[in-house]
């Protein structure tokens, strides 16, 4: 069984929608959660953490927890040509901050 | 993130050659990690190393060999590597806290390895 569970996509939105990123992980013991964006080519850029139950927002970004789901997502407003990239949810998993990472949504954000 | 740096980006080798590749993070982390990430495959932890000392060995095997002389650089020795080992590999490093919520880790722009 997958740790860290992700739908590959792609995810198409049109500019200025919603995008929908979900995560679901196995191990009820994480703490705390990740989402990184990565650009073809790039390495992965953090997005936002979150550690406790319910959302947290950044700007475009709303992170979403929901420990007893074992289900972690991210929302972002507003989608732009720009947001068009690998998004990466990860969470931290036994000692020494090992983090572990799906294998990402694409998300491909249209004019 | 150019808190986290990586040399060289791009690398070529054959199976019997012997290279190093290098990361130096200038963020006053004390912890710092080798991923390895493969096309269509999610990041792998391959080491963490904690106040230098290698915490973590993620069942790689011994033609990968990592190094941290001290707590702003790390290295990872290849030798003999296989076709299979093509991948692009990241160096990140994090500040360890205790208690609840983990570390945020920073990535460097990591190293595309091409073995022949």
């Amino acid at each position: 069984q997958k740790e860290v569970e992700q739908n590959s996509g792609p995810l198409s939105v049109p500019e200025g929608a919603i995008a929908s990123l979900n995560c679901t992980y196995s191990d009820r013991g994480s703490q705390s959660f990740f989402w990184y964006r990565q650009y073809s080519g790039k390495s992965p850029e953090l997005i936002m953490f979150i550690y406790s139950n319910g959302d947290k927002e950044d700007g475009r970004f709303t992170a979403q927890l929901n420990k007893a789901s074992q289900y972690v997502s991210l929302l972002i407003r507003d989608s732009q040509p720009s947001d068009s990239a690998t998004y990466l949810c990860a969470v931290i998993s036994g000692g020494y901050n090992k983090l572990i990472f799906g294998a990402g949504t694409r998300l491909a954000v249209h004019p | 993130e150019t808190g986290v740096t990586q040399t060289p980006r791009h690398l070529v080798m054959g199976m019997t050659n012997k290279k190093s590749l290098k990361c130096e993070q200038h963020l006053g982390h004390n912890a710092m990690y080798w991923y390895k990430q493969s096309a269509k495959k999610p990041l792998e932890l391959m080491f963490v190393y904690s106040l230098e000392e290698r915490v973590e060995n993620n069942s790689v095997p011994s033609r990968f060999s990592p190094e941290c002389p001290n707590s702003s650089h790390l290295f990872l020795h290849l030798h003999t590597l296989q076709p299979e080992d093509s991948a692009l590999y990241l160096c990140a490093s994090s500040q360890e806290k205790t208690g609840l919520g983990g570390d945020t880790q920073y990535f460097g722009p990591g190293t595309r390895l091409t073995v022949l």
